[in-house]
């Protein structure tokens, strides 16, 4: 069972657009890692968030996660066709380091 | 530094041959994962170790499916007999328990088919 639903599912946009992504789930968690997987290798972790209402910034990438800590997003600015790639939220499983993925949202940046 | 090294990166076989697919983590890791990919189903957690022993297999979606770490550097991941359905990209991923990051460091994958 998925834990994390990741909307929308697929996402496609013109260069230069902004664009937001949610990870949404009804349980609770200590933290929310969020992970880009590019074709053909495997997923890189972009952040990691901890405290609720916490926004980081990575260039042009800010995530936020939930008050409530149930939830998370991801907005991009002025997108690039270097941001294509498959986004996955992901969560910490009981035995603390083992990590559960989210549905994943695929965005594809066009030229 | 090298990274997570998988092989073989693709594999095509017939149902009911055995596959092995094989994974070297990052040197200095105590953790070690299996995971599969599939549009249908997205990156599953099938086993994971701690110090090359198995702690979670609940993943494992049945008993053709088998992983193995034998020592620090190595592990496997063998499905005995394979089945159309276990085409997959099937992923290895190492981290170092305790980090504060927790951050997976992943492979390239290997990509099975099988026919």
């Amino acid at each position: 069972t998925q834990l994390l639903e990741q909307s929308p599912q697929f996402l496609s946009i013109q260069e230069g657009e902004n664009l937001t992504v949610y990870c949404n789930s009804s349980s609770v968690f200590s933290s929310l890692q969020w992970y880009r997987q590019e074709p053909g290798e495997g997923p890189v972790l972009l952040v990691t968030v901890v405290t609720g209402g916490e926004v980081k910034k990575l260039k042009r990438l800010t995530f936020q996660f939930g008050d409530a800590r149930k939830d998370s997003s991801l907005h991009i600015t002025a997108a690039q066709t270097g941001d294509t790639g498959l986004y996955l939220c992901a969560h910490r499983g009981p035995g603390a380091n083992n990590l559960f993925f989210g549905t994943g949202t695929r965005l594809t940046v066009i030229p | 530094d090298a990274g997570v090294i998988q092989s073989p990166r693709h594999e095509v076989t017939e149902m009911g041959q055995e596959v092995t697919l094989r994974c070297k983590p990052i040197s200095g890791h105590n953790s070690l994962f299996w995971y599969r990919q599939t549009m249908m189903r997205g990156l599953e957690l099938l086993i994971y170790f701690n110090n090359n022993v198995p702690i979670d297999d609940s993943g494992m979606p049945e008993d053709r499916f088998s992983a193995k770490m034998p020592n620090a550097s190595f592990s496997t991941l063998k499905i005995q007999p394979s089945e159309p359905r276990d085409s997959a990209v099937y992923f290895c991923a190492s981290s170092f328990f305790g980090a504060d990051t927790g951050e997976l460091f992943f492979g390239e994958g290997s990509r099975l088919t099988v026919l």
